[in-house]
């Protein structure tokens, strides 16, 4: 168990809606990252927060969005769903923003139909 | 973009046998992670190098960050059937946003 928590694990919905998904990170860490991972492909990194703040832009869509709240957990809103949009979305903490190690959470499956 | 080559894409081996994987960019890094995930699950670390030529062992696996810092080794020695899985590289950037660029992966799978 690496610390770090997600919800929900698994999210069933349909082209065109939006779903919210959900991190904790581990206790003391203040960075988040979100990485998407697609059926047999590696991670790719979407964004980091750093204590609340945007630190990092990867391969983002504009119809994605993340924040990071006091209490230091975050969210990653995807809407306008689509089919390719059907992937493993991963959440990841790290103490702080550079040279440091990630733990992974468990991830959440979301499936578009 | 930046990329991380990592090969092989997959391999089967014998229980017993050692396992050797790679992964090399054409950019320099500053940190290198190992990762292996099991189906479903998350990736967890395995090794952390922060050093070029540093050489980091973690029970039968071992790990180097090569000199040039374009690339990284992972060596898994007497493979046992719990090591099947998926080993991911990942390599932070020495410019900019310090982001994580992470490899393909290797796909292990082990015969008993």
């Amino acid at each position: 168990d690496s610390g770090v928590t997600q919800t929900p694990k698994h999210l069933i919905t349909a082209t065109g809606q939006r779903v919210t998904l959900r991190c904790s990170p581990r206790s003391g860490d203040l960075s988040v990252y979100w990485y998407q991972q697609s059926l047999d492909q590696g991670l790719q990194f979407l964004i980091q927060y750093y204590n609340g703040e945007e630190r990092a832009k990867g391969n983002i869509l504009e119809r994605f969005s993340a924040q990071q709240f006091p209490d230091l957990h975050s969210e990653l809103n995807l809407s306008s769903l689509e089919l390719g949009d059907s992937a493993l979305y991963f959440c990841a903490s790290s103490v702080g923003t550079t040279k440091e190690t990630q733990y992974f959470g468990p991830g959440t499956r979301l499936l578009v139909l | 973009g930046q990329q991380l080559n990592q090969s092989p894409q997959s391999m089967f081996i014998q229980e017993g046998e050692d396992v050797s994987m790679n992964c090399t960019s054409s950019s320099i890094f500053n940190t290198w992670l190992w990762y292996k995930q099991d189906p479903g699950e998350g990736p967890v670390l395995l090794i952390a190098l922060y050093k070029a030529g540093e050489l980091t062992s973690n029970g039968r696996l071992t790990a180097q960050f090569g000199i040039t810092r374009k690339d990284s080794f992972l060596n898994i020695s007497a493979s046992i059937p719990s090591d099947v899985g998926i080993y991911f590289c990942a390599g932070q950037l020495t410019s900019g946003t310090y982001k994580y660029i992470f490899g393909t992966g290797t796909r292990l799978k082990v015969l008993a």
